[in-house]
């Protein structure tokens, strides 16, 4: 079974603070995603890589930057936190290059931001 | 770019067949449907996916159209257990992977 463990469940940290969530994958996928889920939002995409130091901006990627440096884990950084980034963090991974597999889905991390 | 339109919530019985819509217009050709179920607190959960016609499995079946600009994906006796949020997701074929889900679909089974 594909296992995604993101480091935190819960995370509380002040504005103004440089935010690091941590993403880890052992299925050995090509493919890492990050997204946040707000209500009434759905997810949104912030980054996605699909190779090791490859990135590609989502929808939202403003005030975030992503960092790839081995295949299994794929950080999302908040530069300077600030409180319109309180949110539910969501990290995923997918094999191959096209969109007829499925992406494996961490169970999330909630980040309130004082 | 495809994006998907799914109703916001719905309302079931235990024991009734639940079929939720989505509405993706400008699907592409190499795009794939896909179909999660999330719980509270925990990440999406993959449940089908199909290109076109029907695909069933074990828990669920997905109906798409000639046209594919919708898709159906039918809950056969929903029980208390299916209780969450249906997300439609259309995938951005040909390299770059980028995936838009849509707002999800709160189903709520009542006993």
């Amino acid at each position: 079974d594909v296992k995604v463990t993101q480091s935190s469940r819960y995370l509380v940290k002040r504005t103004g603070e440089k935010v690091f969530l941590e993403c880890v994958q052992d299925m050995d996928h090509e493919n890492m995603f990050w997204y946040r889920q707000d209500p009434g939002l759905g997810l949104r995409l912030i980054y996605f890589s699909y190779d090791v130091k490859m990135k590609e901006k989502g929808d939202i990627p403003e005030g975030y930057s992503v960092s790839r440096e081995k295949k299994e884990r794929f950080s999302l950084i908040l530069e300077s936190a600030s409180t319109n980034q309180t949110s539910m963090y969501l990290c995923a991974s997918m094999p191959g290059r096209l969109g007829n597999q499925p992406q494996h889905f961490g169970d999330g991390t909630r980040l309130s931001i004082l | 770019l495809a994006k998907t339109t799914q109703p916001i919530s719905m309302d079931s019985y235990e024991g009734q067949e639940v079929n939720i819509t989505c509405s993706h217009n400008n699907i592409a050709t190499n795009d794939y449907i896909t179909w999660y179920q999330q719980f509270p607190s925990q990440g999406p959960r993959f449940i089908i996916q199909g290109y076109k016609t029907k695909v069933t499995n074990e828990v669920a079946s997905l109906f798409i159209p000639a046209d594919r600009k919708s898709s159906t994906l039918s809950l056969p006796r929903v029980s208390l257990s299916d209780t969450a949020v249906y997300y439609c997701l259309v995938g951005e074929g040909g390299g770059f992977n980028k995936f838009y889900f849509g707002s999800g679909t709160k189903l709520n089974v009542k006993p």
